[in-house]
């Protein structure tokens, strides 16, 4: 199993731009989850999915930030226009829910520079 | 939702115990608790989670107080590669969300 597979592994981009993290969650799992983490605030749950559907986007810090599920095998994090304080990593995880997540597998991140 | 508390930092020498301690007064009976640790630059990395009972696998053993207002991990022969963030985590019932706090920085030395 290749695991969650994030890209781009980097993004630099500036200011006012469109910027698109994607992920690919690990095969037969169905919720699926991201975070973005900076020294200042750590690690921050933006939105989650159970079986595609958002349930919970209460992290989301404003309307510029968006989060898609297409389908069970990927998923993408929006964020229009971007700024330089969206600077982190983002990190995506995905598990097997049954009731109780139990482990999140999580990618390698996307290091976003917004200059 | 429960908090969790745990010291900023850590050491401990390669070959020794690692005993990292949590507290969460303030749990809910059905709430589980979840170690997890991140290598610097990695994503975080599931290690071991229990709701009252002991447990242990290949990583870890978790240690929960008979009143499960704390805890502690134990990583029984702490390597170098054992070095990162530890974090403790109390999932609030009814809901999948892990939220991670500032957890405990471990150095294994030589």
């Amino acid at each position: 199993d290749a695991g969650v597979i994030q890209s781009p592994r980097h993004e630099v981009t500036e200011m006012g731009q469109e910027v698109t993290l994607r992920c690919k969650p690990i095969s037969g799992h169905n919720s699926l989850f991201w975070y973005r983490q900076t020294m200042m605030r750590g690690l921050e749950l933006l939105i989650y999915f159970n079986n595609n559907v958002p349930i919970d986007d209460s992290g989301m810090p404003e309307d510029r930030f968006s989060a898609k599920m297409p389908n069970a095998s990927f998923s993408t994090l929006k964020i229009q226009p971007s700024e330089p304080r969206d600077s982190a990593v983002y990190f995506c995880a995905s598990s097997l829910s049954s009731g109780i997540i139990e482990k999140l597998f999580f990618g390698s991140g996307t290091q976003l520079s917004v200059l | 939702d429960a908090k969790t508390t745990q010291p900023p930092s850590m050491d401990c020498a390669e070959g020794r115990a690692a005993n990292l301690p949590c507290n969460h007064s303030t749990i809910s009976g059905n709430e589980y608790v979840y170690w997890y640790r991140q290598i610097h630059s990695q994503g975080p990395q599931y290690i071991i989670h229990g709701l009252k009972n002991n447990e242990t696998n290949e990583m870890a053993s978790l240690i929960i107080t008979e009143d499960r207002k704390s805890s502690t991990l134990i990583l029984p022969h702490a390597t170098l590669r054992d070095t990162a963030v530890y974090y403790c985590i109390v999932r609030p019932h009814g809901t999948d969300k892990l939220i991670f706090g500032t957890g405990t920085r471990l150095q294994v030395f030589p």
